[in-house]
């Protein structure tokens, strides 16, 4: 069992929809998550953290984490072209070291 | 406020050669990650460093590879002796002081070809 798993996708959405894009991770003691956003050819971009259970919004952003579930989500409302990307998450034990899951790539169809 | 910078942004190197990569951190910020992804693959995490200390290198390879980061300058990624499988995309990301597990902002990266 991989520490972060992410759908496998690719992921595809219509203009306007919501993207639900989901993340598990193995390792209780974790404390911090992170959503990254990577554009091809281009470094990850951080875009929401998250280290209390329950929701965070930010904008068209929303995280959400359960963490007696070991889940972590992010929710895209009102999804654009520009959004598509591949979508990392990463979960921090507060020891240094992120760990990455292995993305999901995002499609945003006009 | 510059961000993470990193340099050259393009090297290549024959087998055999070495090479550098270097990583200056965001102005405030302590901490540095070197990540590696290769082509369509997530990033691994290969060592998280402070200033004149190497914290976590649990991801780095056991030979070829080092990293530092000293008092004065850039952290540095060698590595020595390069083969074709260490063509890839070298990630730096630095973190403020203080919290361990805070947000990492990333350097655009070095990408590395061997030949």
């Amino acid at each position: 069992q991989k520490e972060v798993e992410q759908n496998s996708g690719p992921l595809s959405v219509p203009e306007g929809a919501i993207a639900s894009l989901n993340c598990t991770y193995s390792d209780r003691g974790s404390q911090s998550f992170f959503w990254y956003r990577q554009y091809s050819g281009k470094s990850p971009e951080l875009i929401m953290s998250i280290y209390s259970n329950g929701d965070k919004e930010d904008g068209r952003f929303t995280a959400q984490l359960n963490k007696a579930s070991q889940y972590v989500s992010l929710l895209i409302r009102d999804s654009q072209p520009s959004d598509s990307a591949t979508y990392l998450c990463a979960v921090n034990t507060n020891a240094g070291k992120s760990t990455f899951g292995d993305g999901t790539t995002l499609t945003v169809k006009p | 406020n510059a961000g993470v910078m990193q340099n050259p942004r393009h090297l290549v190197r024959r087998r055999g050669q070495e090479a550098r990569l270097r990583c200056s951190p965001m102005k405030g910020h302590s901490h540095v990650y070197w990540y590696r992804q290769l082509p369509e693959e997530g990033l691994k995490f290969m060592v998280y460093l402070q200033k004149e200390n190497i914290i976590d290198e649990s991801g780095m390879p056991k030979e070829r590879f080092s990293a530092e980061f000293p008092k004065e300058g850039p952290s540095i990624l060698r590595i020595q002796q390069v083969v074709r499988g260490d063509s890839a995309a070298y990630f730096c990301a630095s973190s403020p002081p203080g919290r361990q597990g805070y947000e990492q902002y990333f350097g655009p990266g070095t990408r590395l070809t061997v030949t």
